[in-house]
């Protein structure tokens, strides 16, 4: 099954700053590259995502960018804000439509004001 | 927007005692699913069902388990006799026919 790595396991920066968190998987034939954000006490939201065919995906503050021959794909926010504070999973999905998410272990961004 | 509702919020229970959690999914999806998060963890895959039928499920998901699409819009997780360790965050999803999985609210379930 499809084993996957998230770094750093927590990050603190300052306001105004960059974020960048790494996901490696393994499953080669995984297609789908997906980043949610987790608020304290909420289920997982979908920021932003990518497929295979792109390297790389932008939505104004946040971008991901994707390595298929390295197998991996990273998560970059912009001009930090305190609001951006929370925790990101990266979660790839394999080749079969319906095979369910399997996510890192999270990162926890504080964004320090 | 439409999104995925689930209830009870919060539930506590005893150990060996039976709870359903319940999610009503966005109306026009297809795919359903339950993952659990124990605090402090990663979530974690439990159960997917389409067409009426689960169609993979992980370790986690034992005989103490079990799903049903009882009327076409809600879709229940049952634990039959919880134990300590169930004790953990659990989120329904769905998703249409793209990979992107809507996430409920989830439902904070304790055991006792």
């Amino acid at each position: 099954g499809e084993n996957v790595e998230q770094h750093p396991s927590t990050l603190s920066v300052q306001e105004g700053d960059s974020a960048v968190i790494k996901c490696t998987y393994s499953d080669s034939a995984s297609n789908y590259f997906p980043w949610y954000k987790q608020e304290l006490g909420k289920g997982p939201q979908l920021i932003i995502d990518i497929r295979s065919n792109v390297g790389e995906k932008k939505d104004q503050r946040i971008a991901v960018t994707l390595n298929k021959t390295a197998k991996h794909f990273s998560l970059h926010i912009t001009e930090t804000q305190p609001e951006d504070s929370a925790v990101y999973f990266c979660a790839p999905l394999g080749s079969s439509g319906n095979t369910p998410l399997v996510f890192g272990k999270g990162t926890r961004l504080s964004v320090i004001a | 927007e439409p999104e995925v509702t689930q209830t009870p919020s919060h539930q506590v229970t005893q150990m060996g005692q039976e709870v359903i959690l319940r999610c009503v999914p966005i109306s026009n999806h297809l795919y359903f699913y339950w993952y659990r998060q124990i605090l402090g963890q990663k979530v974690e895959f439990l159960v997917s069902f389409y067409n009426n039928e689960i169609s993979e499920k992980s370790e986690i998901f034992d005989d103490q388990f079990s799903v049903e699409r009882p009327d076409g819009s809600n879709f229940t997780l049952k634990i039959r006799s919880t134990k300590l360790e169930d004790s953990a965050m659990y989120f329904c999803a769905s998703r249409l026919t793209e990979n992107e999985q809507f996430f409920g609210p989830g439902t904070r379930l304790t055991v006792l």
